[in-house]
């Protein structure tokens, strides 16, 4: 098991739904990020939330909404999504955000959700 | 463009063979390499290197960073059916990591 938590596990919507992915650590890390990864592809970078604030955005589709209440919380809201929006989204933290240090801390992933849209 | 690029894609061995995985980079800003291992869920962190010619080892799992070549190798000693998973090299930059097809590699008993 990870210590990055993601839930639920898996999660299957149509088009029309709102939901909502859910994303906690408590490693004291400053840095959480979303992954979109697709069958046998690498992880594609989505959102970085480096001290609480939005640091980069991957030009992903509006439809996906990030959210980071606090720096143990990160959340992805989903509205309106398309079916080739059906993956395996992963959840990741970092000991550090934003500078110096940031590249010198590796990513923790969660065991992300399997996303179907139907 | 940042680019990191894993060879083979795909690797069998048995049981009690040594294989070697490799990794290139081209990034711009490069400050470190990353190694996981990914099975059916997340991806595991094994390895970051930073410094070229240190070695950093794990059990049986290994990797070195040559920076003046701009290359990774990852080396998994006397493998085992565990050690079948696919395995994820990644490079930071311009804040971003970014990740290479990854190897898959099959252990058979």
């Amino acid at each position: 098991d990870t210590e990055v938590t993601q839930t639920p596990k898996h999660l299957v919507m149509g088009m029309t739904n709102k939901k909502s992915l859910k994303c906690e650590q408590h490693m004291g890390h400053r840095a959480m990020y979303w992954y979109k990864q697709k069958a046998k592809k690498p992880p594609e970078l989505m959102f970085v939330y480096s001290y609480e604030k939005l640091s980069i955005n991957e030009s992903v589709p509006s439809r996906f909404s990030p959210e980071c209440p606090n720096s143990s919380l990160l959340n992805l809201h989903l509205h309106a999504l398309q079916p080739e929006d059906s993956a395996l989204y992963l959840c990741a933290s970092s000991q550090f955000g934003q500078g110096a240090l940031y590249y010198n801390s590796p990513l923790h992933f969660g065991n992300g959700t399997r996303l179907t849209v139907t | 463009e940042d680019k990191v690029v894993q060879s083979p894609l795909s690797l069998v061995v048995h049981e009690g063979d040594t294989v070697t995985l490799n990794c290139s980079y081209e990034v711009t800003n490069f400050r470190s390499l990353l190694w996981y291992k990914q099975e059916k869920k997340a991806p595991t962190f094994l390895f970051m290197l930073t410094s070229s010619g240190i070695e950093k080892k794990s059990g049986r799992l290994s990797s070195i960073l040559d920076k003046k070549e701009l290359f990774s190798i990852l080396n998994i000693t006397a493998t085992q059916t565990g050690d079948s998973a696919i395995y994820l090299c990644a490079s930071g930059s311009q804040g971003n990591l970014i990740f290479g097809k990854g190897t898959k590699l099959s252990v058979k008993p």
